[in-house]
């Protein structure tokens, strides 16, 4: 079964520095993988997703997202954020559980404050 | 389109009651999932469905029900409130559980006192 780590829950920046979230993941078989963003009290929306073919994945937003199988890593890069940044962010994994159903699962989610 | 749609957005139970929060998409989207939101733990999976007809347990299911007798609507229920349920409930729908995006709706806010 797949499942997914996110190595920060929290990551203070300072506006227009650069930011990396970053995301491991777990997966006996192929994967899809996706970053989502969640602004204060609204539902989860998707920044960028990685299906197949370049590692290099843009996003909305300025976002990006690099896919590194060897080391199973999934992180979400800007390279310069701004205060509208400010939100949760969710990494996701979709793959088969043992069942052999498709299941999407989240981490944890990393709560992202730009100051000014 | 509406999209996803959730009511209600807030809702108080007493230990013990029932209820049931609704979920309704009009994308004419198979697959349709719920998802409670904890601080620090993320959205766990507590039911899913690939179609009219077929459900099927997430991470968190115990004491939680649903239903899809139709495409659009895939209600959940709680069948008798429990203060470990307060929580922020998320309904979201897509083509597959796979490569496609995840719409997700506004959200519901539960607390069980």
């Amino acid at each position: 079964a797949q499942s997914v780590t996110q190595l920060d829950s929290q990551v203070p920046v300072f506006e227009e520095a650069p930011v990396e979230l970053r995301c491991n993941y777990s997966s006996s078989v192929s994967v899809y993988l996706f970053w989502y963003v969640q602004y204060p009290n609204q539902g989860l929306q998707l920044l960028l997703k990685y299906l197949s073919g370049s590692t290099l994945v843009k996003g909305i937003n300025g976002f990006e997202a690099e896919f590194n199988k060897s080391q199973t890593s999934f992180h979400l890069r800007k390279p310069s954020v701004h205060i509208s940044d400010t939100a949760e962010y969710f990494c996701a994994v979709s793959g088969k559980d043992v069942q052999g159903a498709q299941k999407l699962v989240f981490g944890q989610g990393t709560r992202l404050t730009i100051n000014p | 389109n509406a999209g996803v749609t959730q009511t209600p957005k807030f809702q108080v139970l007493k230990t013990g009651q029932s209820m049931t929060l609704q979920c309704a998409q009009d994308m004419n989207h198979e697959y349709m999932s719920w998802y409670r939101q904890d601080p620090g733990m993320g959205l766990r999976l507590i039911h899913y469905s690939v179609g009219a007809g077929i459900t099927d347990q997430g991470e968190v299911p115990n004491g939680y029900n649903v239903s899809r007798s139709t495409t659009e609507d895939f209600p959940l229920r709680l069948l008798s409130a429990a203060p470990s349920q307060t929580s922020v409930y998320f309904c979201a729908s897509s083509y597959w559980a796979g490569s496609y995006e995840q719409y997700f709706g506004p959200g519901t806010r539960l607390t069980v006192t």
